[in-house]
């Protein structure tokens, strides 16, 4: 069955250092995979879309990699903040009907 | 530029009452989304429309759920009759083209409690 995995438990990292979070997949073969964060009470916000064919996409201190080989999307905040503190979501095109599909999550949070 | 605007942003409703949810688009978007989030399940796609039309309502869990598209600037989803099962967050999304290729833009959700 198809399955999109992200890290369940929470990332908890020091102000300043880069956090990096994963996003793993199976039974899918995405043409494009996007990111989304998430603040408590609020709707997800769109940050970055990566196409199959492009290996790496940046975006001010983020940066997304997507290997379909390891069929796995890296995430990566740089010189992290407090303000960086949120849910991050990944989300891959289904295979069907092109809808997207998230996964569960994970919750960053980044300490001063 | 407003974003997705939705309403109620809480309703708090007795088992068996019917529940309607609302959402205004983005201006210029013609995909619309209906999702909804729990702790279990997180994120789950319930039903998308393209330009008005229904495209897939197969995340729809029963008949109990329905969505309508009148027209380009507004959305309704309608539980009948709600079960407290049916208790979570209900969130609408647009964006331009079909919305995987496209960043989709989310409203701030309607939490609903179903007692």
């Amino acid at each position: 069955s198809q399955k999109i995995e992200q890290n369940s438990e929470a990332l908890n990292i020091q102000e300043g250092k880069t956090a990096t979070l994963t996003c793993n997949y199976t039974n899918y073969s995405p043409a494009y995979l996007q990111w989304y964060r998430q603040d408590p009470g609020r709707g997800p916000v769109f940050l970055l879309l990566i196409r199959e064919n492009e290996k790496e996409k940046r975006k001010e201190r983020l940066k997304v990699t997507f290997d379909t080989t390891l069929k796995q999307s890296l995430f990566h905040i740089t010189a992290s903040q407090p303000a960086d503190s949120a849910t991050y979501l990944c989300a891959l095109v289904s295979n069907q009907g092109g809808k997207l599909i998230f996964g569960q999550g994970t919750e960053l949070s980044v300490k001063p | 530029d407003a974003g997705v605007i939705q309403s109620p942003r809480h309703e708090v409703t007795e088992m068996g009452q019917e529940v309607t949810l609302r959402c205004k688009p983005i201006s210029g978007h013609n995909s619309l989304f209906w999702y909804r989030q729990t702790m279990m399940r997180g994120l789950e796609l319930l039903i998308y429309f393209n330009n008005n039309v229904p495209i897939d309502d197969s995340g729809m869990p029963e008949d109990r759920f329905s969505a309508k598209m009148p027209n380009a600037s507004f959305s309704t989803l309608k539980i009948q009759p709600s079960e407290p099962r049916d208790s979570a967050v209900y969130f609408c999304a647009s964006s331009l083209g079909r919305g995987h290729d496209q960043p989709q833009h989310f409203g701030d959700g309607t939490r609903l409690s179903i007692l």
